[in-house]
């Protein structure tokens, strides 16, 4: 049973509203990825964090934003949402640094009408 | 660029053995994983192979030769809940997670 929970499971939301989306673990990991995935189609790394106050950005970083305040807590926000930002959001963390296995949240279906 | 490739679908039979295939081409490799996912749930690990040869893990089993930039995950005594997508990522030499697109396996009775 993975010890990484994501708020909310699901979401439909009007264009151009902030939204945050929740990730914790309870692991004690240091590394925490954010991705986006649709149905049928590879997973893209939008953020990920080596630990507190570090965060990088992958490919699709460019219209959100994260924060790593605590070792927990990883949130996503989007500040304007689009019908393009529509899809899974997958939040992951592991124990290595470097090569380590990913636990990954059970997802965050976004809807933007 | 770095590239994943994988089947998109593959189809087999409840009981039978199916391979899945995976070849890549990266900057630098640090070891290839393989994760299963179920329709609308998230990737759980299955297996991760740095060195050449064949790990096997009851009847999954997942091989690995990095001269030739290719792995295979092999499952056996194939069962219905077996039907998923099997993702195949490898670590680059920044110690970045390239994924592959997935390939979808149908268990037919």
């Amino acid at each position: 049973e993975a010890d990484i929970y994501q708020t909310p499971r699901y979401l439909v939301i009007g264009t151009g509203k902030k939204i945050t989306l929740e990730c914790s673990q309870t692991m004690g990991h240091d590394k925490m990825y954010w991705y986006q995935q649709d149905p049928g189609m590879e997973l893209h790394l939008i953020h990920y964090s080596y630990g507190v106050n570090s965060t990088e950005k992958g490919d699709l970083s460019s219209e959100s934003t994260v924060s790593r305040i605590r070792t927990e807590h990883f949130p996503l926000t989007l500040e304007s949402a689009r019908p393009s930002h529509t899809s899974q959001y997958l939040c992951a963390s592991s124990e290595s640094r470097d090569t380590g296995e990913l636990f990954f949240g059970e997802g965050s279906r976004l809807t933007v009408l | 660029g770095q590239n994943i490739d994988q089947p998109t679908e593959m189809t087999a039979t409840e009981g039978a053995i199916v391979q899945i295939n995976c070849t890549y081409q990266t900057s630098g490799f640090n070891g290839l994983f393989w994760y299963q996912q179920h329709a609308g749930e998230a990737p759980t690990f299955l297996s991760y192979n740095v060195l050449d040869g064949l790990e096997e893990k009851g009847r999954f089993s997942s091989f690995l030769s990095r001269s030739k930039g290719y792995s295979y995950l092999l499952l056996k005594e194939l069962q219905m809940k077996d039907s998923a997508s099997y993702l195949c990522a490898v670590v680059d030499s920044n110690y970045q997670l390239i994924w592959g697109a997935g390939t979808k396996l149908i268990i037919k009775p």
